[in-house]
């Protein structure tokens, strides 16, 4: 079982509509990133939530880190297609290794 | 600023053999860590190294290895190959090392073991 798990694994959607990922834990994390990649590249780095609580927005993209600092979202407003792609949380765990959710593959259709 | 560069870019290699990854991380990046990616297990954390030290390690057979030079740069080695160890392999660098880091992925290598 994957220490971070991530919902749904696949989301296919049409160009406008809104979207929500999940990233749930039932341990806690000082902090959580969120990662985008697309194929033959590896993972971008789109943001780090450190704070319970906290809420960061990048333009169309919101992230919400837990109160419980266990887990994370990622809501997509008015999706575009250069939005698909494969979005991945990880958070460091026991302080001496990443831990990657499995990801969720989003396509977003014209 | 240049990005990581990982070479080769794709390798195949046969079951029992050895092989050896490169990582040339961002200039003045001195923390480089290593990932394998694959279907079915996803991202896995290999090893991070910070300044020619290993740092932290995880969960892999002692078959894979590596090593910082005093440049930065990172070398990846795994040795008597099978045929799971096909997957694409990532190197991130960082200006710093452990946990908040800020990490910048390289296009990785993708090794087919046969």
């Amino acid at each position: 079982t994957q220490l971070l798990e991530q919902s749904p694994q696949f989301l296919s959607i049409q160009e406008g509509e809104n979207l929500t990922v999940y990233c749930n834990s039932s341990s806690v994390f000082s902090s959580l990133q969120w990662y985008r990649q697309e194929p033959g590249e590896g993972p971008v780095l789109l943001v780090t939530v450190v704070t319970g609580g906290e809420v960061k927005k990048l333009k169309r993209l919101t992230f919400q880190f837990g109160d419980a600092r266990k887990d994370s979202s990622l809501h997509i407003t008015a999706a575009q297609t250069g939005d698909t792609g494969l979005y991945l949380c990880a958070g460091w765990h026991a302080f001496n290794d990443m831990r990657f959710g499995a990801g969720t593959r989003l396509t977003v259709k014209p | 600023k240049a990005g990581v560069t990982q070479t080769p870019r794709y390798l195949i290699k046969t079951r029992g053999q050895q092989v050896t990854l490169s990582c040339s991380p961002i200039s003045g990046h001195r923390s480089v860590s290593w990932y394998q990616q694959t279907p079915g297990q996803g991202l896995q954390f290999l090893f991070e190294y910070f300044s020619e030290t290993q740092r932290n390690k995880g969960n892999f057979p002692g078959r894979f290895s590596g090593r910082q030079f005093s440049n930065s740069r990172s070398e990846m080695n795994v040795s008597t190959l099978e045929l799971g160890d096909s997957a694409l392999y990532l190197c991130a660098s960082s200006s710093l090392a452990g946990e908040g880091l800020e990490q910048y992925f390289g296009p990785g290598t993708r090794l087919t073991v046969t």
